[in-house]
């Protein structure tokens, strides 16, 4: 497996259900993100962790709750989520220093919330 | 707020033609400057990165930055239609700061 690899590619969930998506990196890389995409709207960033430590939390509310146990995986707890939170979440990876910004996006989990 | 701006489009060209695509930014400290292209149902994939005024080519693709104008255009000689995609803009300001992305200009290039 190279790259970046998300899972599960499609989810269903009601608005009570409490589901996790998971996301791991085969690059080395030290940085790891969490992206939302809406329709017609730009990338919308949620979390991003740098070795491990959360270091930006774009306003995001408390449904989602990420988790990075270590610099290769990255997880996004959903829970009491709504339908309007519904869209691609992506998740991506970058190594820290002069190549930070270059980002390698997973194929994203295409959530419905009904 | 730092803003990236992009035509939604669609932008549509015949095979062959030259696609020009245009994206601004508003902050004046930017510094790198990247192209993703998103294919429907797939995920962005970096396709050129930009650092100084002037063009940078790469095959088909020619990247064109501007920092007086604070303007930043993607070029693509010879269109395919395998081209067709969304094209997303990306402005960051170097070293640990995360890009700022804009909404896309979806192409469309047909036979």
């Amino acid at each position: 497996e190279t790259g970046v690899t998300q899972t599960p590619r499609h989810l269903v969930m009601g608005m009570t259900n409490k589901k996790s998506l998971k996301c791991e990196q085969h690059l080395g890389h030290n940085a790891m993100y969490w992206y939302k995409q809406s329709a017609k709207k730009p990338l919308e960033l949620m979390f991003v962790y740098n070795f491990k430590e959360q270091t930006e939390n774009n306003s995001v509310p408390s449904r989602f709750s990420p988790e990075c146990p270590n610099s290769s995986h990255l997880f996004l707890h959903l829970h009491t989520l709504q339908p309007e939170d519904s869209a691609l979440y992506l998740c991506a990876s970058s190594q820290a220093g002069t190549e930070s910004e270059k980002l390698f996006f997973g194929s994203g989990t295409q959530l419905s919330v009904l | 707020q730092k803003e990236v701006e992009q035509n939604s489009g669609p932008l549509s060209v015949p095979e062959g033609a030259i696609a020009s695509l245009n994206c601004t930014y508003s902050d004046r400290g930017s510094q790198s400057f990247f192209w993703y292209r998103q294919y429907s149902g797939k995920s962005p994939e970096l396709i050129m990165s930009i650092y100084s005024n002037g063009d940078k080519e790469d095959g088909r693709f020619t990247a064109q930055l501007n920092k007086a104008s604070q303007y930043v255009s993607l070029l693509i000689r010879d269109s395919q239609p395998s081209d067709s995609a969304t094209y997303l803009c990306a402005v960051g300001r170097g070293g640990s700061y995360i890009p700022t992305f804009g909404r896309g200009t979806s192409l469309i290039v047909h036979p």
